[in-house]
């Protein structure tokens, strides 16, 4: 298994508060993705990053801001938790192949964090 | 935007073989098709990819249609332990990654 880890696994908090969850790598792959999954919808893309300080939004990225200082680590950040975020977040990298866009390479996806806001 | 449609869920029994067709009509020339197995508490597992005709792997197959359409991932012969949810999903880069609602597989005794 791709070395993965997300902290913490997880979380109850209460709506206003912020939260950043963090994922982990150890492969040194430079694609680096955080989806939520929720009932009914699957999984959806909220920011990826493409190198360090190199970020982007994806399909749900309101209310969500991400950093990534070094390599190995993504941060998930939600300023003000809402009761509309909880959720499971699992986190992905993809390695970066020459001629290839990155969406065409395998992801290997962490354990997963589950957030409850109350 | 290439988003795709799928099954919610289907059941089969132990030894048969599953097909589980993705519809993706917006699908552009330089997507590939990349299916994705997930067990419950688990994040999604890579199965197979492909651009066009049929691609094989030691768990499954994956056929698509010249058009590029739709595409179907074949399960030869599943077991208890296929059961899963399986997502289709075709990009149109890194921040146009469509996973989709999947298909929940349950496979019968």
């Amino acid at each position: 298994d791709a070395g993965i880890t997300q902290s913490p696994r997880h979380k109850v908090t209460e709506t206003g508060t912020p939260v950043t969850l963090r994922c982990h790598q150890t492969e040194n792959h430079r694609y680096m993705y955080w989806y939520r999954q929720d009932p009914g919808h699957g999984l959806r893309l909220i920011h990826y990053s493409y190198g360090v300080k190199d970020t982007d939004k994806g399909e749900v990225s309101d209310g969500y801001s991400v950093s990534r200082s070094k390599t190995e680590d993504f941060l998930l950040t939600l300023e003000s938790a809402t009761s509309s975020q909880t959720s499971v977040y699992f986190c992905a990298i993809s390695e970066s192949t020459s001629g290839r866009r990155s969406s065409y390479n395998e992801q290997f996806f962490g354990p997963g964090t589950r957030l409850t806001v109350l | 935007l290439a988003k795709t449609t799928q099954p919610i869920s289907m059941d089969s029994y132990e030894g048969q073989e599953v097909n589980i067709t993705c519809s993706h009509n917006n699908i552009a020339t330089n997507d590939y098709i990349t299916w994705y197995q997930q067990f419950p508490s688990q994040g999604p597992r890579f199965i197979i990819q492909g651009y066009k005709t049929k691609v094989t792997n030691e768990v499954a197959s994956l056929f698509i249609p010249a058009d590029r359409k739709s595409s179907t991932l074949s399960l030869p012969r599943v077991s208890l332990s296929d059961t899963a949810v399986y997502y289709c999903l075709v990009s149109t880069g890194a921040n146009n990654l469509f996973f989709g609602t999947g298909t929940r597989l349950t496979v019968i005794p």
